[in-house]
């Protein structure tokens, strides 16, 4: 079966500095993975998507992530974090059972940027 | 460019009550449509999902069901509410593998 797993329900950065959100997947075959950002009381917002090519892929609001076959892991990040980024992420990998073109969520992350 | 509607945004029904959450797609045409139900915290439990009219999926054993009677809209319903059926409702679609789309969301509070 198709999993993600984010290990930080919380990060906490300052505004300015970097900041990276965790997520590590397991699947069967090539991974189709997904951050989406959530803020309170709203739908999720689709950030970026990894299906094939480059490891580094460009998504909205300055967001990057990192694809790494070997660790099996696809870290968001962000050169300079915005009080404005504190929400809740979530990453997500394609689920290939039953049809559908379901998606697999993990436990989401709750950033916090502080001044 | 493509839209998801959701209404209402909030609602408040008496343990017992029927429920009907509604969803619209524009701007597409045969989407899948999806149905979630994100409780207090923060996991996504994927409740339908439908690829075409007529065609429900259920991923979860529960109090509710869903229809979808146009290409583009898809219901939620509940015959008899139950406190525990409280939660953030999101719709979303996909045209493909490319990721799914989300709806603004209902606030449903069962009293």
């Amino acid at each position: 079966a198709q999993s993600v797993a984010q290990p930080e329900d919380q990060v906490n950065v300052a505004e300015g500095n970097p900041l990276t959100v965790k997520c590590t997947y397991s699947v069967s075959g090539n991974p189709y993975l997904f951050w989406y950002v959530q803020y309170p009381n709203r739908g999720l917002q689709f950030l970026l998507k990894y299906i094939t090519g480059d490891n580094l892929v460009k998504g909205s609001y300055g967001f990057e992530a990192e694809f790494n076959k070997s660790q099996t892991s696809f870290h968001l990040k962000k050169p300079s974090a915005l009080v404005s980024d504190s929400a809740l992420y979530f990453c997500a990998v394609r689920d290939l059972t039953g049809g559908g073109n379901k998606l697999t969520f993990g436990t989401g992350t709750q950033l916090k940027v502080e001044l | 460019s493509q839209t998801i509607h959701q209404w209402p945004a909030t609602l408040v029904q008496p343990v017992g009550s029927p429920l009907s959450l509604e969803c619209t797609v524009e701007g597409t045409s045969n989407p899948n449509l999806y149905w979630y139900r994100q409780a207090a915290g923060r996991g996504l439990q994927l409740l339908f999902y439908s690829v075409g009219i007529g065609q429900i999926s259920s991923e979860v054993p529960q109090n509710l069901s869903a229809s979808r009677p146009q290409d583009r809209q898809f219901i939620l319903s509940s015959k008899k509410l139950l406190l525990s059926d409280s939660g953030f409702y999101l719709c979303a679609w996909s045209a493909g593998a490319l990721g799914q789309y989300f709806g603004p969301g209902t606030r449903l509070t069962v009293t």
